[in-house]
């Protein structure tokens, strides 16, 4: 079955520190995936997406991502936090021609001043 | 500015009521989602629609209804059979390459039973 692990719930790293929050997806055929950040009370805005092509990607707010086929995953890394970043983030996986996305459980972070 | 709005932000529902939360886009999607996110579980697909006039079920479709009679719009109706309603409701939108180009979301209606 098609599936999005995000195994660390909470996260909490102080300002100016580097920040990975980890994903890892089972999927049968080549996936899509996504990164999402939701603040309190809000939707969700995309922060960097691969298909194809170069396996680390760059995404806004100066986020990039890694995949790895060999460890299904494609973990979110950002050199140095800020508090501005605190908030949930979504790993998505989705498969070529589909509309529907799975979405992992998210994981939630705290930056400490 | 092209986006998603949603409305009400707040909703409360009293039991055995039905209740309707608005969903509009002015993004020229075709595609249009509901989803229902509830604390640690995720986001969740309760119905999608392709096309104006086609819909289709979600995971979680049970006690909810849609519409879909303009491009514009999609409408999720939280029905009396809905169970446990109280949730935070997502509206997205994207164009017929979701896969490549990802989701627009609103920014949600909180849904809270009374």
């Amino acid at each position: 079955a098609q599936s999005v692990t995000q195994p660390d719930i909470h996260i909490t790293v102080s300002e100016g520190a580097s920040l990975e929050l980890r994903c890892n997806y089972s999927y049968g055929a080549t996936p899509y995936l996504f990164w999402y950040v939701q603040s309190p009370g809000q939707g969700l805005q995309l922060l960097l997406k691969y298909f194809s092509g170069d396996t680390l990607v760059q995404g806004i707010k100066g986020f990039e991502a890694e995949f790895k086929r060999s460890q299904s995953s494609f973990n979110l890394r950002k050199p140095s936090v800020h508090w501005s970043d605190a908030a949930e983030y979504f790993c998505a996986v989705a498969s070529s021609g589909t509309y529907k996305y799975i979405f992992g459980t998210g994981t939630r972070l705290k930056v400490l001043a | 500015d092209g986006g998603i709005t949603q409305s009400p932000k707040y909703l409360f529902r009293k039991e055995g009521q039905n209740v309707t939360l608005s969903c509009e886009q002015n993004l020229n999607h075709d595609a249009m989602y509901w989803y229902r996110q509830d604390p640690g579980q995720g986001l969740r697909l309760i119905y999608y629609s392709q096309i104006v006039n086609d819909f289709q079920k979600g995971d979680i479709a049970e006690g909810y209804s849609v519409s879909r009679e303009k491009k514009e719009s999609f409408p999720l109706t939280v029905t009396s059979a809905q169970k446990n309603p109280t949730a935070f409701y997502l509206c997205a939108s994207s164009t017929q390459g979701a896969d490549l180009y990802g989701y627009t979301f609103g920014s949600g209606t909180r849904l809270t039973v009374v």
